[in-house]
């Protein structure tokens, strides 16, 4: 069935790197759009990044610019999400995203994975 | 950016009764060249991703209760629970994707009363 899995989440220091990984099974990756949106604990959801379906097109959001990287590599089927320079305000519960229709970028997600936990910390 | 609001933050609705949630945008979600308003509501439960039940501000999501129905156009919207389950409990989100920004509203909180 169509599934997205996170992994990669951990404990880093701020300051350090991580990179996300998202594995997409159940459908073709290659013809859709992705996103992360990330969920800080008790708090609401905050997008972060989309990729268009080929990688041409790339968006984040202003409190990740310039130090989160949006990519995937269609041959693996995986979306990645790298990202330097951690804060403790980047402590959260990072879900991807699928968009509800190929070749799209402007549409609502209907495909969401169950989120890995990244934990900014000393 | 286009700010989303909500209201209200929180609410308590006796079962079988009809909960309303109200979004706001900053500015028109409506997109004028197909007359389409870029605007979707989700579903979080507790421990659980969202989960999409409405989207063009009113077309519900394969699989989506029928007890579930969204309106509104250009910047208010309003999503209706209309006989509340207690299934239903779980906190509700809107999101416009007008612009690349993405961006969802608060949240609203539904509780059994």
């Amino acid at each position: 069935q169509v599934q997205l899995v996170e992994s990669g989440g951990g404990v880093v220091q701020p300051g350090r790197s991580l990179r996300l990984s998202c594995a997409a099974s159940g459908f073709t990756f290659s013809s859709y759009a992705m996103h992360w949106v990330r969920q800080a604990p008790g708090k609401g959801l905050e997008w972060v990044a989309v990729i268009s379906y080929d990688g041409s097109n790339k968006y984040y959001a202003d409190s990740v610019k310039g130090r989160f990287t949006i990519s995937r590599d269609n041959s693996k089927n995986t979306l990645y999400l790298q990202m330097n320079s951690l804060r403790a305000e980047d402590t959260a519960v990072y879900y991807c995203a699928r968009v509800a229709k190929q070749w799209e970028l402007l549409r609502a997600f209907d495909i969401w994975g169950q989120g890995t936990m990244v934990t900014v910390s000393s | 950016d286009i700010v989303m609001t909500q209201s209200p933050d929180s609410l308590a609705v006796s079962l079988g009764e009809r909960a309303t949630i109200n979004c706001k945008s900053s500015q028109s979600v409506l997109y004028s060249s197909n007359n389409k308003n870029y605007l979707a509501w989700y579903q979080q439960k507790p421990g659980q991703p969202p989960k999409l039940l409405i989207y063009w501000a009113s077309t519900r999501e394969s699989g989506v209760p029928d007890r579930f129905s969204g309106s509104g156009s250009g910047t208010d919207f309003t999503l209706t629970i209309s006989s509340l389950q207690a299934e239903d409990v779980a906190v509700y989100y809107c999101q416009q994707y007008y612009s690349t920004s993405f961006t969802f509203g608060p949240g609203t909180k539904v509780d059994i009363k």
